[in-house]
């Protein structure tokens, strides 16, 4: 099993419609969770952190689950522009201990006139 | 303006020529992160740094060689290249690890024939 998956894709959607991406991880010892957006091979750009509590940002909606270790993402009235690939990404360890960072293998979204 | 950079962007070379990808940030951050992302596989971790003259491996550090001899840069070198390590390369920094927003470079093709 990998250490991250997302929903496959690639998802198709109209503009204004609402869509939700899904993340699930194995390492019940992650501690930092986030969105990345990434266009067309282009550097990855942080969307969102993502918090036991739930975090909004405008059109965007991010939840974790730490029993199910599942995260997800809900965008609200697409807009053609929201066309990209989303990464879910998990930190595990800390400042103090080692590093290690998985992405997972992102979800491709396009949204159609 | 705060950014991460890379060079070159674009790169073809011959099995075993020793090269070298820079890259540098002006941010002050303490950690930097090498990613190699292939089709299917995502972003995978290469090699990290936590701080001046402190490197780790990431999850698939044959091959590679890195430094951090100044906070700002963190080169990546390729002893002897060869043709599984063509990818699309990323550099990233963040203020303290990977559990913070990673600031990541535009990228860099290589293609090692």
């Amino acid at each position: 099993r990998k250490e991250v998956e997302q929903d496959p894709g690639p998802f198709n959607v109209p503009e204004g419609a609402t869509v939700a991406f899904n993340c699930t991880y194995s390492n019940s010892a992650s501690q930092s969770f986030f969105w990345y957006r990434q266009d067309c091979r282009k550097e990855p750009k942080l969307l969102m952190s993502v918090y036991s509590s739930g975090n909004e940002d405008g059109r965007f909606t991010a939840q974790l689950n730490r029993a199910s270790q599942y995260i997800s993402l809900l965008i609200r009235d697409s807009k053609l522009s929201d066309s990209a690939t989303y990464l879910c990404v998990v930190n595990v360890g800390g400042r103090t201990s080692y590093d290690k960072v998985i992405f997972g293998p992102g979800t491709s979204l396009s949204v159609i006139p | 303006e705060a950014q991460v950079t890379q060079n070159p962007r674009y790169l073809i070379t011959v099995t075993g020529k020793k090269l070298t990808v820079t890259c540098s940030q002006n941010m002050n951050h303490e950690y930097m992160s090498w990613y190699r992302q292939d089709p299917g596989l995502g972003l995978r971790q290469i090699y990290y740094s936590m701080n001046v003259e402190v490197t780790d491996k990431g999850d698939v550090p044959e091959g590679y060689k890195v430094s951090r001899k100044e906070k700002r840069n963190f080169p990546l070198i390729l002893e002897s290249p060869s043709p599984n390590q063509t990818s699309l390369y990323f550099c990233a920094s963040s203020p303290y690890f990977s559990g913070y927003e990673q600031y990541f470079g535009p990228g860099t093709r290589l293609t090692v024939t």
